[in-house]
């Protein structure tokens, strides 16, 4: 079956542009998770979105860093005036609800390029 | 917060080799531990995880060991192949994740470059 998809696969924009990064989870999850992930680095949590809840916004770094889940499926994540800081690849991932499926599925991710 | 550090950074074996890959974790009260095998250009991929109520778990080729009291958590692979070289990643949870809830908000080492040379 599909798995989480994210697009663009690759972004490169100018310093001080807004950029929107789109994850497709997979059918069905209600959890859905941003990270991020610096070159040679590990994942960093951003923000956390499971149902109708109020997402956990705990890990973003800024205001610049926004998201949105609609309709509880598909989320966007912008990040507003991009500093060059902000070049990384940010994957998304989804998780089942159902009691016991911990697992965490994750995009391919979206490399984001600040020039 | 938990807190997750994870060693070695690299880690090259000649194929057939065993490899073992350690992570230490600050919150005692967390009780689920992944393991994620990222791929060049693809997301991490779960491939083996442990509950606090055992202290070791096989599929495989794969094994992890768990150690509450020392608070760390060990990914071993008995004759690797060049396939598995990749970068692993293990994880924690924050102490309030329940096991069968979504709420996993994971807190991720800085990964292992595993190398396997044919």
């Amino acid at each position: 079956g599909a798995g989480v998809s994210q697009s663009p696969s690759n972004k490169v924009t100018e310093k001080g542009k807004d950029v929107e990064l789109r994850c497709d989870p997979i059918s069905g999850h209600t959890a859905l998770y941003w990270y991020r992930q610096s070159l040679g680095q590990g994942l960093e949590f951003l923000i956390y979105f499971q149902g109708n809840s109020a997402p956990d916004k705990s890990g973003l770094p800024s205001d610049r860093f926004s998201a949105e889940r609609t309709g509880g499926s598909v989320s966007t994540l912008t990040i507003q005036r991009t500093q060059q800081e902000d070049s990384a690849v940010y994957l998304c991932a989804s998780s089942s609800s159902l009691a016991g499926a911990v697992e965490q599925f994750f995009g391919p991710g979206t490399r984001l390029t600040v020039l | 917060g938990e807190n997750v550090e994870q060693h070695p950074s690299t880690l090259s074996v000649q194929e057939g080799d065993s490899a073992v890959i350690k992570c230490t974790y600050s919150d005692s009260a967390s009780n689920y531990f992944p393991w994620y095998k990222q791929e060049l250009g693809k997301g991490p991929q779960l491939i083996i995880d442990i509950r606090s109520n055992v202290g070791e778990k096989k599929d495989q080729r794969i094994a992890v060991t768990l150690n509450k009291t020392a608070k760390h958590f060990s990914l071993h692979i008995t004759e690797t192949q060049p396939e598995d070289s990749a970068v692993y990643f293990c994880a924690a949870p924050p102490s309030s994740y329940a096991g069968g809830t979504s709420y996993g908000k994971l807190t991720f080492g800085q990964g292992t470059i595993l190398t396997v040379h044919p």
